[in-house]
């Protein structure tokens, strides 16, 4: 079965460091793009970042380029967000994505998702 | 960015009703609409991409239609379960883009 369960939320201060993970099940993290969707409490989805398949070009939006970064470790089945340099308008639940299609490049089409962890950026 | 736009926002409905949720894009993106379904508290959910394809696991009473720029998600006799927040999302380009959602409510 094809899981995704993500971890590392919790509250920072702002300016501070988080690093979240995404443990994959079912299939190999490598083996499809993957992307990080956030959603602030109450609020619609934005897509936050991705890694393609096989391939790891990254790709970030503009609100987090240079902030956040994406990686994964195909060892440990697991993808991850390290999210650097937090500010009060990044506390949002974060959710990761697989990609509908093996590519290497992303088809920006998420049919699973997990259940998502909570970044809360407040002093 | 393409901008996705939704309406209504929030929508009141009784099980056994039909309803139509509509999302327009910016620009054109051909079929490349896909809509996602989240019950409070959960995971978004998918249920149909390209446009008008249901995934696997999603009741047939869900039906989505249009290309271009305009879109409709409609959902035939509503069942308790259907109650929740609905978005839309283009992946005809970079960076994908979501509608702002619809809640669907008793």
């Amino acid at each position: 079965e094809v899981q995704l369960l993500e971890s590392g939320g919790g509250l920072v201060q702002p300016g501070g460091s988080l690093r979240l993970s995404c443990a994959v099940s079912g299939f190999g993290v490598n083996t499809f793009s993957m992307a990080w969707v956030r959603q602030a409490p109450g609020k619609g989805l934005e897509w936050v970042s991705a890694i393609g398949g096989n391939v790891p070009k990254t790709y970030y939006a503009a609100s987090v380029k240079g902030r956040f970064s994406i990686s994964r470790d195909n060892s440990k089945n697991t993808l991850y967000l390290q999210l650097d340099s937090l500010r009060v308008e990044d506390t949002a639940f974060y959710y990761c994505a697989k990609d509908r299609l093996t590519s290497m490049t992303p088809s920006w089409l998420f049919d699973v998702w997990g259940r998502g962890t909570l970044v809360t950026v407040s002093s | 960015d393409i901008q996705m736009t939704q309406s209504p926002s929030s929508l009141s409905a009784s099980v056994g009703d039909r309803v139509t949720i509509t999302c327009r894009a910016s620009q054109g993106i051909d079929n490349f609409l896909a809509w996602f379904q989240q019950q409070p508290g959960k995971a978004p959910k998918s249920l149909i991409f390209a446009a008008s394809r249901l995934q696997s696991d999603v009741p047939s009473r869900f039906t989505g239609s249009g290309s271009g720029t305009d879109f409709t998600l409609t959902i035939n006799s509503l069942q308790p379960e259907d109650f929740a927040t609905y978005y839309c999302q283009q992946y005809y380009n970079y960076p994908p883009t979501f509608g702002q959602g619809t809640r669907l409510e008793i």
